[in-house]
C-alpha cells in the first residue's frame, strides 16, 4: 500500500499569510494526486485534482503543484473561511489513501 | 445535480454485519462512468478509503478489509451499499459515499456521512 504523510500536523497563520501544505507519497503516485478540505461535521470538498488542477468553484487563492512523490498545496492568502482539516490523497493503485490531515488555524 | 444520502442504523453489536445505503438522486446510476465508493472516518481522525464499485459491477476493495466487505451496485433503486462483517468497535465511524469519474478520478461529490457505532 502507499502511504501518504503530510506536513505539517497543523499550523496557526495569521490572516493574508501564505500557507504551504506538504505530502509525500511513499513511492512514485504520477500526478495521480488530489487535496480535500473538511470543515467541522462536513464531508470534504475537492479543491484540485490531479495534483495542479483547480476544482471548478473553488478560489483561486488555492493552489497545487507536484509529481511523483512530493506534492504541495498553497493558499497565497489565508481567510477566515479556511480553517478546516486538508487532507491529500493518492489514486496511482487500490488501495487509494488519504494523509493524515493539516489542521489550519487563524492565529 | 446529483445528490447522496445515506442511511442505515446508526449502532450495531460487536461480530454483527454493518450495512449502509447511499442513495443516488438527481440523476440516473446507469450508463455515465462512475466509481461508487464508501470511505470511512473514525471520530477525530483521518479518510479511510474502504472500496469501490463500479457502472459495470466490479468493485475493489482496501485488502484488510476485503475478507470482510462487500459493496454492491443496485441501479433500478438508484442505489448502491456497504455491507461490513464480523465489526468491532474499530469499525466505529463516520462513514461517507461519494462518486467518483473515472476520469478525473477524484471524489467530487459526497454524502453528508452517517455515523455508526460498534457497541453492545
Amino acid at each position: 500500500d502507499i502511504q501518504m504523510t503530510q506536513s505539517p500536523s497543523s499550523l496557526s497563520a495569521s490572516v493574508g499569510d501564505r500557507v504551504t501544505i506538504t505530502c509525500q507519497a511513499s513511492q512514485d503516485v504520477n500526478y495521480y494526486l488530489n487535496w480535500y478540505q473538511q470543515k467541522p461535521g462536513k464531508a470534504p470538498k475537492l479543491l484540485i485534482y490531479d495534483a495542479s488542477n483547480l476544482e471548478t468553484g473553488v478560489p483561486s487563492r488555492f493552489s497545487g503543484s507536484g509529481l511523483e512523490t512530493h506534492f504541495t498545496l498553497t493558499i497565497s492568502s489565508l481567510q477566515p473561511e479556511d480553517i478546516a482539516t486538508y487532507y491529500c490523497q493518492h489514486y496511482d493503485s487500490i488501495p487509494y489513501s488519504f494523509g493524515q490531515g493539516t489542521k489550519v488555524e487563524i492565529k | 445535480q446529483v445528490q447522496l444520502q445515506e442511511s442505515g442504523p446508526g449502532l450495531v453489536k460487536p461480530s454483527q454485519t454493518l450495512s449502509l445505503t447511499c442513495t443516488v438522486s438527481g440523476g440516473s446510476m446507469r450508463g455515465g462512468a462512475y466509481y461508487w465508493t464508501w470511505i470511512r472516518q473514525p471520530a477525530g481522525k483521518g479518510l479511510e478509503w474502504i472500496g469501490r464499485v463500479y457502472t459495470s459491477g466490479k468493485t475493489n476493495y482496501k485488502p484488510s478489509l476485503k475478507s470482510r466487505v462487500t459493496i454492491s451496485l443496485d441501479t433500478s433503486k438508484n442505489q448502491f451499499s456497504l455491507r461490513l462483517m464480523s465489526v468491532t468497535a474499530a469499525d466505529t465511524a463516520m462513514y461517507y459515499c461519494a462518486r467518483a469519474q473515472l476520469i478525473e478520478d477524484a471524489f467530487r461529490i459526497w454524502g453528508q456521512g452517517t455515523m455508526v457505532t460498534v457497541s453492545s
